[in-house]
């Protein structure tokens, strides 16, 4: 079964548009860790967040929110006010005990101007 | 600061030949390696993992190999290319403790012919 799962295989939204990535997981354990990269073009996966299991407080990062819900076990990405540059695939991870890092299959982000 | 860096940035290689990617972390020490390759542009598949030297985990029997000769040096290689192994490789690196973040180097086309 996949531990991560992000069903958005692709989205397009037009600039200024709000814009939600879906993120669900699978995990038995209680302590765990949550993030999301971003892959533009070049091809450079760059660190967006990470959320421990514990901690389930929504975070807010300029146009970037992440909203945690361990009773859905989902962990959804928001970008508010989308723009051109935000055009990349974007990766939900699951980290488990001993540094086992699991990885949604991705969704690509088209911004249109 | 960390930084990560592999190489080459882009290969192409005939069927049947030997690779060999290389990848090194500075500015730590001990670190816990990884390398994942991407194919068709989409998911990631974790390769191999490390927890330090000489110690290498296999996720995925195939006909690569990794070894790591020293404590931030980090080498995947192949005796004998097939064309599946065509793919974007990506090497990351963490702090050895549990729960950190993963951190991606640049990436490494390779093309089999």
């Amino acid at each position: 079964a996949q531990k991560v799962t992000q069903a958005q295989t692709e989205i397009s939204v037009v600039e200024k548009e709000d814009v939600t990535l879906d993120c669900v997981y699978e995990t038995r354990d209680t302590t765990y860790y949550l993030f999301w990269y971003k892959q533009p073009p070049s091809g450079e996966l760059v660190f967006l967040i990470r959320r421990n299991s514990f901690d389930e407080q929504n975070e807010i990062s300029g146009r970037y929110s992440w909203n945690f819900q361990k009773s859905t076990s989902s962990f959804n990405f928001t970008i508010t006010a989308s723009q051109v540059v935000d055009s990349a695939v974007y990766f939900c991870a699951l980290l488990e005990p001993f540094n086992k890092f699991y990885f949604g299959s991705g969704t690509k982000l088209n911004v249109k101007p | 600061s960390q930084t990560i860096h592999q190489w080459p940035a882009t290969l192409v290689q005939p069927v049947g030949s030997p690779l060999s990617l290389e990848c090194t972390v500075e500015g730590t020490s001990n670190p816990n390696l990884y390398w994942y390759r991407q194919a068709a542009g989409r998911g990631l598949q974790l390769l191999f993992y490390s927890v330090g030297i000489g110690q290498i985990s296999s996720e995925v029997p195939q006909n690569l190999s990794a070894s790591r000769p020293q404590d931030r040096q980090f080498i995947l290689s192949s005796k004998k290319l097939l064309l599946s192994d065509s793919g974007f490789y990506l090497c990351a690196w963490s702090v050895s403790l549990a729960g950190n973040t993963i951190y991606f180097g640049e990436g490494s086309w390779l093309t089999v012919v």
